[in-house]
């Protein structure tokens, strides 16, 4: 069985500072993984995602996250933080092969202060 | 737009009413994916289905809820005598018959309130 685990519920950061997500995962097999963002009253748009190959992998608005397999980590960072990247933040597991269902984590906010 | 499509956005139902919410995929997509999203908490799998076929069920509750995906229109998921339980945001998601990512696209959901 996979999970995700994304610690604390909220993030609070200014504007223009680092912007630091966590996730660890757990599989028993090499996973895909991916962070989805969500805005408010909307579906959820992929930010970017990990196969195989280069283990820092970027993203649409500036997002990059790194898988670690050391760390069952794949923390999403962006340099500067932007007023519209305030939205909902979710890290997601599945199994390697075609179709295979997506294991959420519960989701991170991320405030931006001006 | 060629998106994930789904209807209604915003369903009312009084307590034992049935819900229907629908789901067209992407433009080629033949896999649909629902996925359930309570207050505070992250997506729920909820069922896996390609044309005709229910291939992993394992997220749906025993009782009430079913899916279809049949060979001519949208996908359904159906509530039948809904509870306060079931107000929920519903996420129906697409892909291709192929993709080595497994990357799914998610329509805007479906928000069931059940009063």
């Amino acid at each position: 069985a996979q999970s995700v685990t994304q610690l604390g519920s909220h993030v609070s950061v200014s504007e223009g500072a680092l912007v630091l997500l966590r996730c660890n995962y757990s599989s028993s097999v090499p996973p895909y993984l991916f962070w989805y963002v969500q805005y408010p009253n909307q579906g959820l748009q992929l930010l970017l995602k990990y196969t195989t190959g280069a283990t820092l992998v970027k993203g649409i608005n500036g997002f990059e996250a790194e898988f670690k397999k050391s760390e069952t980590s794949f923390h999403l960072t962006k340099p500067s933080a932007h007023m519209s990247d305030a939205a909902e933040y979710f890290c997601a597991v599945s199994e390697k092969g075609a179709n295979s269902k997506l294991t959420f984590g519960k989701g991170i906010t991320l405030s931006v202060r001006p | 737009n060629a998106g994930v499509m789904q209807n209604p956005r915003h369903l009312v139902r009084r307590r034992g009413q049935e819900a229907r919410l629908r789901c067209s995929p992407m433009k080629g997509h033949s896999h649909v994916y629902w996925y359930r999203q309570l207050p505070e908490e992250g997506l729920k799998f909820m069922v896996y289905l390609q044309k005709e076929n229910i291939i992993d069920e394992s997220g749906m509750p025993k009782e009430r809820f079913s899916a279809e995906f049949p060979k001519e229109g949208p996908s359904i998921l159906r509530i039948q005598q809904v509870v306060r339980g079931d107000s929920a945001a519903y996420f129906c998601a697409s892909s291709p018959q192929t993709d080595s990512g497994n990357t799914i696209y998610f329509g805007e959901g479906s928000w069931l309130t059940v009063v």
